[in-house]
């Protein structure tokens, strides 16, 4: 098993839609949980963080869930600009992170 | 400047050449990273550096060298590279080794 695994994608969506990924991770010893997104030949850039509660900003909410190890990123009223790769990260012990491969949202008028 | 900050973003480089990489952040973090991107594969990490030691060396083949003279910047030396090395290179720093890391823009490495 993969240490993270996505859905690669791509999801194909239209403006106004809500549109969820989810994220498997390995390691139950896990702690540190986060969504990056990633433009077209861009760098990674933090998107939010995903805390035991679930976390919310503005349009997009986080959740994890322990038990099944795995985190989940909901959009809600996609927009063009949200057109890009959403990378899933988990801490494998307390010094590393690992990225997931991504997943691809492309949002279409 | 502010943030992390990578240089050259673009670099061309025949296989006999050696050049270096430069990464510098202003964010006052004691982690840094050195990550490779190829097409269609995820972010591979390379070298970790926390308080200018070295804790991780991915199985990186020699040809790369990494150089930490301070928590502010850091070097990837590169010399007798292949065509298979082409790829986005990033560098990363966090607070610490474990937190949230904040990327640089890359350089784009072509090696012919």
């Amino acid at each position: 098993r993969k240490e993270v695994e996505q859905d690669p994608g791509p999801f194909n969506v239209p403006e106004g839609a809500t549109v969820a990924f989810n994220c498997t991770y390995s390691n139950s010893a896990s702690q540190s949980f986060f969504w990056y997104r990633q433009d077209c030949r861009k760098e990674p850039k933090l998107l939010m963080s995903v805390y035991s509660s679930g976390n919310e900003d503005g349009r997009f909410t986080a959740q994890l869930n322990r038990a099944s190890q795995y985190i989940s990123l909901l959009i809600r009223d996609s927009k063009l600009s949200d057109s890009a790769t959403y990378l899933c990260v988990v801490n494998y012990n307390t010094d590393k992170l690992i990225f997931g491969t991504g997943t691809r949202l492309q949002v279409f008028p | 400047e502010t943030g992390v900050t990578q240089t050259p973003r673009h670099l061309v480089m025949g296989m006999t050449n050696k050049k270096s990489l430069k990464c510098e952040q202003h964010l006052g973090h004691n982690a840094m990273y050195w990550y490779k991107q190829s097409a269609k594969k995820p972010l591979e990490l390379m070298f970790v550096y926390s308080l200018e030691e070295r804790v991780e060396n991915n199985s990186v083949p020699s040809r790369f060298s990494p150089e930490c003279p301070n928590s502010s910047h850091l070097f990837l030396h590169l010399h007798t590279l292949q065509p298979e090395d082409s790829a986005l290179y990033l560098c990363a720093s966090s607070l610490w080794d474990g937190n949230e890391q904040f990327f640089g823009p890359g350089t784009r490495l072509t090696v012919l």
